[in-house]
Order: structure tokens, then C-alpha cells, then sequence
């Protein structure tokens, strides 16, 4: 089992440009999400899904989307990158049954200048 | 107001102190709880849940929550150096609950 894994580990864009970053997860989780990490303020929620098909937006949802077409994939697109949405991302995947156990990814740190 | 509010450190002690770690929390719906452990440079990791108020305890860890007052706390005895991460709390409003708010973290130094 590969767990969750994310990618690119790293990325630096400029002003405007978009780009996704990829989540994928080989545990047959029901549930993933999408977080931000910035110094001092936590993991705060973007998007998360319950299910293939299904999406909801999270605390900060503005300037990203997100689909969930598979169980296993959860992509995060920013459609133009604004230097506020420099941050670590992390995925994270959790069966619906787990009580709240959830699994993160290693994170990709983003930079947009 | 955040819904979770956690000192963010960061805090220091000398090995095999007691450590005492805090959140408090306003939406009186939050059932379960968890903290949350995370080294530098890594995602966070899953280290005790409880749900509703009471205590856990689980080898050096203790966890306890207090519904009446709000308040949720992480005891590590004997600490070690390996200790050294940032801790966040969690809380959710069910088990099945689609939604897992954290707290910002307290960065924790664990002097040899």
C-alpha cells in the first residue's frame, strides 16, 4: 500500500498561471479532503469529497476547484495562482466507517510569486 | 472567532517532563476529537480520538476532554526528544461526519 501520495512535491508558479496539484489514494477511502498549512494558522479545509461524483467546498474554497471522477483520485486545480495561495497542501483519505482516522499525503509546497 | 483555538507555542522542556497540551473549542456539536502529531517536513499523523468527554490513555499519551467546559488536552509523560513535533488538536460533529475542523498546532521542543 502506497497510502496517499501527492504530487509534485514541490512548485513554484507566477502570477496567474494555473495548475493542478495531483492527489491519488489505494486504500479504497470513501472520503478526501483537501487542506492548506500556513505558519500559524492550522490545516484549514478547501474542498472534500464523500464520494466519486460528489464535492463540497471546505473553510477556504475560493481560487481552487476540485472533481472527484474515481474513488481512488482527488485533484486540486488553481485556475490562477495568486502569491495568497502560497502554502503546503495536503490530501488526506479516510474510510467513511474509520471515526475520523484520517491519512495524510506528504504535502507539496507551493510558492507563487 | 475560530471554532478551535490552540496555543501555537512554541514550547520547550527537558526530557521526561510532563507535557500539557490544549484546545478549546466554541461549536458545542464536536463529538469527537483527536490529536494529531507532525514532524517537521511531513504530513500529520493520527495519534489518539476520543469521543465525547472522558479520558484515554494510550502508553506515555493521555487525552481528555471536557465537554462542559470546551476544553480538550494532550498529556505526555516521560517525554522524549522523539516527542519534538507540532501537535493539533481536531474535532468533528460525527463519526461519519464529512468535515474535521484542526486547531493552528503547538510546536513542541523536547531538550535532551
Amino acid at each position: 500500500n502506497a497510502g496517499v501520495t501527492q504530487t509534485p512535491k514541490f512548485q513554484v508558479l507566477k502570477t496567474g498561471q494555473s495548475m493542478t496539484l495531483q492527489c491519488a489514494q489505494d486504500m479504497n477511502h470513501e472520503y478526501m479532503s483537501w487542506y492548506r498549512q500556513d505558519p500559524g494558522m492550522g490545516l484549514r479545509l478547501i474542498h472534500y469529497s464523500v464520494g466519486a461524483g460528489i464535492t463540497d467546498q471546505g473553510e477556504v474554497p475560493n481560487g481552487y476547484n476540485v472533481s472527484r471522477s474515481t474513488t481512488e483520485d482527488f485533484p486540486l486545480r488553481l485556475l490562477s495562482a495568486a502569491p495568497s495561495q502560497t502554502s503546503v497542501y495536503f490530501c488526506a483519505s479516510r474510510a467513511r466507517s474509520s471515526y475520523n482516522e484520517q491519512f495524510f499525503g506528504p504535502g507539496t509546497r507551493l510558492t507563487v510569486l | 472567532q475560530k471554532e478551535v483555538e490552540q496555543d501555537p507555542g512554541p514550547l520547550s522542556v527537558p526530557e521526561g517532563a510532563i507535557v500539557s497540551l490544549n484546545c478549546t473549542y466554541s461549536n458545542s456539536a464536536f463529538q469527537y476529537f483527536m490529536w494529531y502529531r507532525q514532524y517537521s517536513r511531513k504530513g500529520p499523523e493520527l495519534l489518539m480520538y476520543t469521543y465525547s468527554s472522558g479520558n484515554k490513555e494510550d502508553g506515555r499519551f493521555t487525552a481528555q476532554v471536557d465537554k462542559s467546559s470546551k476544553y480538550i488536552s494532550l498529556f505526555i509523560r516521560d517525554s522524549q526528544p522523539s516527542d519534538s513535533a507540532t501537535y493539533l488538536c481536531a474535532m468533528s460533529a460525527g463519526s461519519s461526519a464529512s468535515k474535521i475542523i484542526f486547531g493552528s498546532g503547538t510546536r513542541l521542543s523536547i531538550r535532551p
